[in-house]
């Protein structure tokens, strides 16, 4: 399977700021997808990430608080803006790396707001 | 969209015996089912996935069943170990997105 790298693995911002969350992969990807983890809970997914188009938001994402880039097929930043403390959270970037759906995990970054 | 149900949210057993996690679907168009292992601090893991056209599938100590006509498939391990302690989710795909259950935390006791 793809190596899967993010930065940073962790942390801790002020409120009011952003910050960019990178992904990087080993192998060329065409889709990629961003998720929230919050403590002790599910996978929720923000965002797919295909490149050459714009990202496409699940229901309660919003592009001016989750700005995405994915400038090649090897490469996703998220951006959560506008910090506040319910975005603490842990964001983890997946791929597909065979085209069949399977998807594999970055580390995530676990982000605290204070 | 899909809504993915997953039971039960926490499962305690004996080592050596088998463990059981069931969930349900909702999206007749999703057609791929994979289990996720998550460890404390660490990111999911897949350890096994089915797809639709298949009923079974075995990976030595584990297994998963699907039953499209009821939209449910389960995660079944035998001779449980200690180091099979972890949260376990499930998921469904329609090959567009993916939506997971909310997990299984599965203690293994030695």
């Amino acid at each position: 399977s793809a190596v899967i790298s993010q930065k940073p693995s962790r942390d801790i911002c002020q409120r009011g700021t952003s910050l960019t969350i990178q992904c990087q992969v080993d192998s060329q990807v065409t889709m990629m997808f961003w998720y929230r983890q919050q403590p002790g809970q599910s996978l929720t997914l923000i965002a797919t990430a295909n490149q050459g188009s714009e990202a496409t938001y699940e229901s309660g994402f919003v592009i001016d608080k989750f700005p995405i880039s994915r400038p090649n097929l090897t490469f996703s930043t998220l951006t959560v803006s506008n910090m506040s403390p319910e975005d603490s959270s842990i964001y983890l970037c997946s791929v597909d790396g065979t085209g069949m759906n399977e998807q594999f995990f970055g580390p995530g970054t676990r982000l605290t707001v204070l | 969209g899909e809504n993915v149900e997953q039971h039960p949210s926490t499962l305690s057993v004996q080592e050596g015996d088998s463990a059981v996690i069931k969930c349900t679907y909702s999206d007749s168009a999703s057609n791929y089912f994979p289990w996720y292992k998550q460890e404390l601090g660490k990111r999911p893991q897949l350890i096994i996935d089915i797809r639709s056209n298949v009923g079974e599938k075995k990976d030595q100590r584990i297994a998963v069943t699907l039953n499209k006509t009821a939209k449910h498939f389960s995660l079944h391990i035998t001779e449980t170990q200690p180091e099979d302690s972890a949260v376990y989710f499930c998921a469904a795909s329609n090959g567009h997105d993916m939506r997971f259950g909310a997990g299984t935390r599965l203690t293994v006791k030695p």
